[in-house]
């Protein structure tokens, strides 16, 4: 049972180099969503996805793009990737309804922007 | 706005030592709350949960209760091992409000536990 898988876990971009990272799921949810993780910073919100054909922002959207074009791929698109950039990003799911609904993460992608 | 504020590691123990990580959260309505563990390389998994007033959400030994009137969720353990070494992360999900993403988690900043034998 796969779960949330990204790809690539890791690449190494320079400044303005473009890039796709891509997250898929297996479990059927509705929500998926797009974090990323700095040291002392916990997880921050990019984008994230009610739904198949719908994306919106979250808390740090700048620089990037998304896209659910099918219900198990959500996408997210560096168009010129910036050192602040580097990071470890994190996709996750879940079901969306209801108060106890868990979280489903996949393992990380680390990026490394020069 | 919904926040949630844990404390800041990095924490520190010897085998078998009590753990307590403070919790504490702001939210609209009645919040869900959780507690999150990532161990080293890998993604976040879910530790417990609690999703109304005076719940205890326990697993693997950890406990934490949901308590209003502090707007707290502390973690605890009462015997810690060195396989709990990892980052713990408190999350909340606010109550749900017509229209809104219901799925949304809001994550504290993360601590650091090691543990030695």
């Amino acid at each position: 049972n796969a779960g949330v898988t990204q790809t690539p876990k890791f690449r190494v971009l320079k400044t303005g180099q473009s890039m796709t990272l891509l997250c898929a799921q297996d479990m059927n949810h509705e929500y998926m969503y797009w974090y990323r993780q700095d040291p002392g910073m916990g997880l921050r919100l990019i984008h994230y996805s009610v739904g198949e054909g719908t994306t919106a922002k979250g808390e740090v959207p700048d620089g990037y793009n998304v896209s659910r074009l099918k219900k198990q791929n959500f996408l997210l698109g560096l168009e010129s990737a910036a050192p602040s950039q580097t990071s470890v990003y994190f996709c996750a799911s879940n079901s969306g309804g209801g108060p106890s609904g868990e979280l489903f993460f996949g393992e990380g992608s680390r990026l490394t922007v020069l | 706005g919904n926040s949630v504020t844990q404390m800041e590691g990095p924490v520190t123990l010897s085998e078998e030592a009590f753990l307590t990580i403070n919790c504490t959260y702001t939210a609209t309505g009645y919040p869900s709350l959780f507690w999150y563990v990532q161990y080293p390389g890998e993604g976040l998994q879910l530790l417990l949960k609690a999703t109304k007033a005076d719940d205890k959400g326990s697993n693997k030994g950890f406990e934490a209760t949901y308590r209003k009137e502090t707007t707290s969720f502390h973690l605890e353990k009462g015997s810690v091992q060195v396989s709990d070494s990892a980052v713990y992360f408190c999350a909340l999900r606010r109550g749900w409000v017509r229209g809104s993403t219901l799925g949304r988690l809001y994550f504290g900043r993360g601590t650091q536990l090691t543990v030695w034998p």
